[in-house]
């Protein structure tokens, strides 16, 4: 059956530095694979979108990979702050309209 | 604001009893889907609706139900309440593709006692 791996819990950093959170799958070949924030108490919020045939994508200080060999995703935050502290999830995708399920979430806290 | 209203946002039921949550998705989005989030946990997928028919289920069984209707708004349906059952549920409207985003309501936290 799939599975889907987040390198780890929890994840402590300090303001400034690069944030990197690891997405591991198996038993599965996504077409796309999203990340998404949550804040305690909230639904996740979409934050982006990798395809298979794209190696990185970028937004303001987010940058994805998706390695499909290693079946892989890092997210990167570069120039972490304090408000980024919250639990990202990550979603590998089928084509079609194939349901989104996600991984158990990494916490991440920045320390100021 | 996403969009993505749930109702209500906090719930307390007995062992054995029967609760529904409603979700009133985005104008437009003929897919819905329903997570249950244990603490410390991430979402877990339930099922999904597109076009009022159910299109993919997790690992939960029967007793977990659900319904869409025409006006973009679900309902899922818990019979048998268990203790274990107490989580966040959350539901989620999007698109008909999978390269598209979903859309989270604020989630309904249900207890269990």
């Amino acid at each position: 059956s799939q599975k889907i791996e987040q390198n780890s819990e929890a994840l402590n950093i300090q303001e400034g530095k690069t944030a990197t959170l690891t997405c591991n799958y198996t038993n599965y070949s996504p077409a796309y694979l999203q990340w998404y924030r949550q804040d305690p108490g909230r639904g996740p919020v979409f934050l982006l979108l990798i395809r298979e045939n794209e190696k990185e994508k970028r937004k303001e200080r987010l940058k994805v990979t998706f390695d499909t060999t290693l079946k892989q995703s890092l997210f990167h935050i570069t120039a972490s702050q304090p408000a980024d502290s919250a639990t990202y999830l990550c979603a590998p995708r089928g084509t079609g309209n194939t349901p989104l399920v996600f991984g158990k979430g990494t916490r991440l806290s920045v320390i100021a | 604001e996403t969009g993505v209203t749930q109702s209500p946002t906090h719930l307390i039921k007995t062992r054995g009893q029967q609760v529904t949550l409603r979700c009133s998705s985005q104008s437009g989005h003929n897919t819905v889907s329903w997570y249950q989030q244990a603490l410390g946990q991430g979402p877990q997928f339930i099922f999904q609706y597109y076009r009022e028919e159910e299109n993919g289920r997790g690992n939960f069984p029967p007793r977990f139900s659900g319904l869409q209707f025409p006006n973009y708004s679900s309902e899922l349906n818990v019979n048998a309440l268990e203790l274990d059952d107490s989580a966040l549920y959350l539901c989620a409207s999007s698109l008909d593709s999978s390269n598209t985003e979903a859309f989270f309501g604020q989630g309904t936290r249900l207890t269990v006692v």
